[in-house]
């Protein structure tokens, strides 16, 4: 256990719907990342925080996608106008220093 | 084009063989990471490594600047080291916010 959760675990959703996931890292972690994985892939980078601060945006990462850490603690990953494309699995990771604590991940699926 | 290659991709073991998983990459890293990914999909971090070699148990990996490339090598394999292991690096060019860049993954089976 890493002591990084995310919630939901597993989410299904209709196309055109929005969908929120939320992080929680521990609190030692200064940075949080988002990625994402689809089946098969290796994860890829989305976006990443320094504090509360969003410092880095991946061209993955469309305007129907939004984060936020408000506080510089949990993180919400939003997606609008949920697509089919969008199924994968959403992996957050904190991190204090140069290492990357992995949360269990939230897997979405578009139908 | 992936930036990381792993090899192979799929690897069946008998238990108690020695097993190897490889990592090249295309350019200068600050670090390198082993991660190991089971089916329900978490992550776990196995190695950060910057240079020479790490032991944990039963797994080592070493690292090769010059060559960049390194291996993932599991002694006495058992049924439960069974997952997806990833290689993931740091590049030098990515700045301070250290965000990774993934291999696909080896899947490895050991059987009984």
């Amino acid at each position: 256990d890493t002591g990084v959760s995310q919630n939901p675990r597993h989410k299904i959703t209709k196309r055109g719907q929005n969908v929120t996931f939320r992080c929680d890292p521990i609190s030692e972690h200064n940075r949080l990342y988002w990625y994402r994985q689809t089946l098969g892939q290796g994860p890829e980078f989305l976006t990443y925080f320094q504090n509360e601060a969003q410092l880095e945006k991946s061209r993955l990462l469309s305007d129907r996608f939004s984060a936020e850490r408000p506080k510089g603690s949990f993180s919400t990953l939003e997606i609008q106008r949920t697509e089919q494309g969008d199924s994968a699995m959403y992996l957050c990771a904190g991190s204090d220093s140069a290492d990357q604590y992995f949360g269990p991940g939230t897997r979405l699926l578009v139908l | 084009k992936n930036e990381v290659e792993q090899s192979p991709q799929n690897l069946t073991a008998q238990e108690g063989e020695f097993i190897t998983i490889n990592c090249s990459y295309s350019v200068g890293i600050s670090a390198l990471h082993w991660l190991q990914q089971h089916p329900g999909g978490g992550i776990v971090s196995l190695f950060m490594l910057s240079s020479g070699k790490k032991k944990h148990g039963r797994l080592i990996a070493t690292i090769n600047i010059q060559e960049k490339h390194s291996s993932l090598h599991i002694t006495a394999s058992h049924p439960r080291d069974s997952a997806v292991y990833i290689c993931a690096v740091r590049f030098f060019y990515g700045g301070s916010q250290g965000n990774l860049i993934f291999g696909k993954g080896t899947k490895l089976s050991v059987k009984p």
